[in-house]
């Protein structure tokens, strides 16, 4: 039972443009969101983090917005740029708990 | 400060044997999570530990076991193994300070197990 889905395996973008990342979740207990960013043979990277009494979190180029209502979540990259290609994936956990369910990842290709 | 650290980096084993692998958490973080890497599932969690606790565990069989010591650091270990256990074992570690809540968990590199 997938309780995080991204469901965009991959995503091409030009550089200087906006990359937009989606992540939906079926859990309403979910109140604390990360989003990571992989290279291959090395592990995730934090890129920035959400709780749910916002519903938007900046972080220099990237910005995450949540949609509590729709169980949604998504990370804006801006202005995207080659070495952002990589893979992201998105977790998420309940406050009582420290365990994470993350996302199968999207993996995003930035075109020069 | 020093990052998560994983030891071994790769691991080759055959069917049936078991294997165990390390952990040491960034100072000062006192809660550690496993997690398997497997192509197409992402990361699959695999058990917490917290002040030496196993206080949360994943959906995976008893061959896959873990434990934490007085300094923090953490092995997991899995038995018997199998070909399907072939996979990236992710490691993070949070600072946590209570016995609940959550906070931003930090990756180590990864061991990656290859099973023959």
């Amino acid at each position: 039972d997938q309780q995080v889905k991204q469901n965009s395996p991959s995503l091409s973008v030009q550089e200087g443009r906006i990359s937009i990342l989606n992540c939906d979740y079926t859990n309403s207990m979910f109140d604390y969101f990360l989003w990571y960013k992989k290279y291959p043979a090395e592990g995730p990277t934090f890129l920035i983090s959400i709780s749910s009494i916002k519903d938007k979190n900046e972080d220099g180029r990237f910005t995450v917005f949540l949609n509590k209502s729709a169980k949604h979540l998504s990370l804006h990259i801006v202005p995207s740029q080659p070495g952002d290609s990589a893979v992201y994936f998105c977790a998420a956990s309940a406050f009582s708990g420290n365990q994470f369910y993350f996302g199968t990842g999207t993996s995003l290709t930035v075109i020069p | 400060k020093a990052g998560v650290t994983q030891t071994p980096r790769y691991l080759i084993k055959t069917r049936g044997q078991q294997v165990t692998l390390s952990c040491s958490p960034i100072s000062g973080h006192r809660s550690v999570s496993w997690y398997q890497q497997t192509p197409g599932q992402g990361l699959q969690f695999l058990f917490e530990y917290f002040s030496e606790t196993q206080r949360n565990k994943g959906n995976f069989p008893g061959r896959f076991s873990g434990r934490q010591f007085s300094n923090s650091r953490s092995e997991m270990n899995v038995s018997t193994l199998e070909l399907g256990d072939s996979a990236l074992y992710l490691c993070a570690s949070s600072r946590l300070t209570g016995t609940s809540g959550t906070d931003t968990q930090y990756f180590g590199p990864g061991t990656r197990l290859t099973v023959l």
